[in-house]
């Protein structure tokens, strides 16, 4: 059985760094082809990738917030770590972890997710 | 503003079929890359609908469907059922942001 668990502050001052923790149990970061991912979601606004690190240790950022965040693993713990700096009010967000299925040419679907963690920014 | 465009509620009665389209662009539904879809009930996390454009994983019923075409993508919904009711999000990949993107949502009234 697949599952996955975020943990973390649920509270963070503007300027300061957001670290989050992605538990999972059910698959292994060690095996050619897992990977997990970050995704937010502003309250009642729509989804937004993150970042993303792969078993072999590959990591992906999005586009626009490549400057502030960073993806790490710890596969003997099965978990994954997500840090955000320089927070904002704007970053209020649920944020999510989930696994990502990957296929093809650049294919990739998320086929297990995390409940979410509410993280809001404020002072 | 999202990179996929969803309109942002459609509406539907009971037993009835229901469509939400997922707009992209060459970058991305264009270019090949396939639509996935997400069911987010309130308060919950999304859960995977359909994947790779028309596939459904095991407990999803034959009820949803998610043809493609072109720079676009739908998610059809047929005998329209109250729990239904509920966000759509489309997801695919885009090769200029070379990362994931979504749709905007779509919240599913059922009347």
């Amino acid at each position: 059985q697949v599952t996955l668990k975020e943990s973390g502050p649920a509270l963070v001052k503007p300027t300061q760094t957001l670290t989050l923790t992605c538990t999972f149990s059910g698959f292994s970061l060690s095996t050619n082809g897992v990977r997990v991912s970050w995704i937010r979601q502003p309250p009642g606004k729509a989804l937004e990738w993150l970042a993303r690190i792969d078993w072999d240790d590959d990591k992906f950022y999005s586009t626009s917030l490549k400057t502030r965040v960073t993806i790490s693993k710890d596969a003997s713990k099965n978990q994954v770590v997500f840090t955000m700096t320089n927070m904002d009010p704007v970053d209020t967000a649920t944020y999510y972890c989930a696994r990502m299925q990957g296929y093809g040419d650049r294919q990739y679907y998320f086929d297990y997710w995390g409940q979410g963690t509410l993280v809001t920014v404020s002072s | 503003q999202s990179v996929l465009t969803q309109p942002p509620s459609v509406s539907g009665a009971p037993g009835q079929r229901v469509t939400i389209s997922c707009t992209g662009s060459s970058s991305n539904i264009g270019a090949g890359y396939d639509v996935h879809w997400y069911k987010q009930l309130p308060g919950t996390a999304p859960k995977l609908l359909i994947y790779g454009n028309n596939n459904r994983p095991s407990g999803v019923p034959d009820r949803f469907s998610g043809p493609k075409s072109g720079t676009s993508a739908s998610l059809a919904i047929t005998g329209l059922q109250a729990e239904d009711e509920a966000d759509y999000y489309c997801q695919s990949y885009d090769s200029s942001l070379r990362g994931v993107v979504f749709g905007g949502g779509t919240r599913l009234t059922v009347l």
